[in-house]
């Protein structure tokens, strides 16, 4: 059964850090690229970053860019995302998946950004 | 960014009819798309994906079609479990985007 864990949400200050991780099972995980997806309270579903199979190739929407880092661990099955300099818009429920030949999402940790 | 349009953003519908939900994005994705339900409080659940196929465990009464730019999700006799938002997805490329999303209303 394929499964996608994330963890490390919780509550931070503006400004502050957070280090969200995501294990992965039931697949080759190191065959996948994997994303990171986000949705703020009632609000749509957006997308944050992409990482590639190998960790070699990486993307970010220009909302996260500077801020935000993804990196993979393929030896530990587990998707990461560093996010810094945290601002109240950023509060969402992050969801790692995979998007390719199947897609795969996880139920997702929260994040809260606020004083 | 390749742009994914829904339509309607709301539709009122009752138990036992025919719903078609719409998505059309602005540029060819092949046949990359998947719709999705949610639940207010839940992670979006996988209904169908590469358009028209039904992700396991999803009840035969929802359906995908298309390809290209215009894309379908219908869904045949309502049930109670359906009232929900729809949405649709594409990923042909690494920076996958949404549609606004479909809610779903008790008529």
């Amino acid at each position: 059964e394929v499964q996608l864990v994330e963890s490390g949400g919780g509550l931070v200050q503006p400004g502050g850090s957070l280090r969200l991780s995501c294990a992965a099972s039931g697949f080759t995980f190191s065959s996948y690229a994997m994303s990171w997806v986000r949705q703020a309270p009632g609000k749509g579903l957006e997308w944050v970053s992409y990482i590639s199979s190998s960790g070699t190739t990486i993307y970010y929407a220009d909302s996260v860019m500077g801020r935000f880092t993804i990196s993979r661990d393929n030896a530990k099955n587990s998707l990461y995302l560093q996010m810094n300099s945290l601002r109240y818009e950023d509060t969402a429920i992050y969801y790692c998946a995979t998007f390719s030949s199947s897609v795969y999402w996880g139920q997702g940790t929260p994040v809260t950004v606020s004083s | 960014d390749i742009q994914m349009t829904q339509s309607p953003s709301t539709l009122s519908a009752s138990v036992g009819d025919r719903v078609t939900i719409t998505c059309r994005a602005s540029q060819s994705i092949s046949s990359w798309l998947a719709w999705y339900q949610q639940k207010p409080g839940k992670a979006p659940r996988l209904l169908i994906y590469k358009a028209s196929t039904l992700e396991s465990g999803v009840p035969s009464r929802f359906s995908g079609g298309g390809s290209g730019t215009e894309f379908t999700l219908t869904i045949n006799s309502l049930q109670p479990d359906d009232f929900a938002t729809y949405y649709c997805q594409q990923y042909s490329s690494y920076l996958v985007t949404f549609g606004g999303g479909t809610k779903v209303e008790i008529k």
